[in-house]
């Protein structure tokens, strides 16, 4: 079976901890990115990828960190300077010739920060 | 920039039709996507529209206005498990895809 998983579902975590959010896809697909969304609102872009070592800036970068090491894998960290980091955290992958306008979402992540 | 505009929510009654708008305002426009969301659950993807015209696929079609910027859904045959959210996208500067606020539509007996 192809798609995107991310684990945990739910993450709780104490104020002032880091912690990164896994996504892994098995899809082949080239761009990978993390989105994070408030109750009731829309997607916000954090950070995105398009290929394996290099990644840009979303919209809302401040605070958080990526890597991608490995076609596969794009770990989300949620550092202790993002201010107010519960949300829901969605991971996404698209094939190249889509250019990004059919995305693929992992189930997501929700994380609690108290 | 980029900012879209959605309406909050619309509600519609099983087999009705229904139509959703998106108007949108971007530096550079190459296309705009159409997703789904039930609660609790992830974003799927609906359709995307790169020219002018119509899409359709099965009971969902979506229609792109570029000189207007703008673009609806239309959903045919409602049923009680489109209830959801739907989101409309763009794609700004590189990959950097903003999202609509949101419709929730609320499928009716």
């Amino acid at each position: 079976d192809g798609g995107i998983t991310q684990s945990p579902k739910y993450l709780f975590r104490k104020e002032g901890q880091n912690v990164t959010l896994s996504c892994e896809q098995n899809l082949n697909h080239d761009a990978m990115y993390w989105y994070r969304q408030d109750p009731g609102q829309g997607l916000r872009l954090i950070y995105y990828s398009q290929i394996v070592n290099d990644f840009q800036k979303g919209d809302i970068a401040e605070g958080y960190s990526v890597s991608r090491e490995k076609k596969e894998s794009f770990p989300l960290t949620v550092t202790s300077a993002q201010k107010n980091p519960t949300a829901f955290y969605l991971c996404a992958s698209s094939p190249r010739e889509s250019r990004g306008y059919e995305q693929y979402f992992g189930p997501g992540t929700r994380l609690t920060v108290t | 920039g980029q900012s879209l505009e959605q309406p909050s929510e619309v509600t519609a009654v099983e087999g009705a039709i229904v139509q959703i708008n998106c108007t949108y305002q971007t530096s550079g426009f190459y296309g705009l996507s159409w997703y789904q969301q039930h609660d609790g659950g992830a974003p799927t993807f609906l359709s995307y529209n790169g020219l002018d015209g119509l899409e359709e696929t099965g009971r969902f079609s979506s229609f792109l206005s570029r000189s207007d910027s703008y673009g609806y859904l239309l959903l045919q045959e409602l049923q009680m498990k489109d209830s959801a959210s739907y989101f409309c996208a763009v794609r700004g500067t590189g990959q950097n895809f903003v999202f609509g606020p949101g419709t929730r539509l609320s499928v009716l007996p």
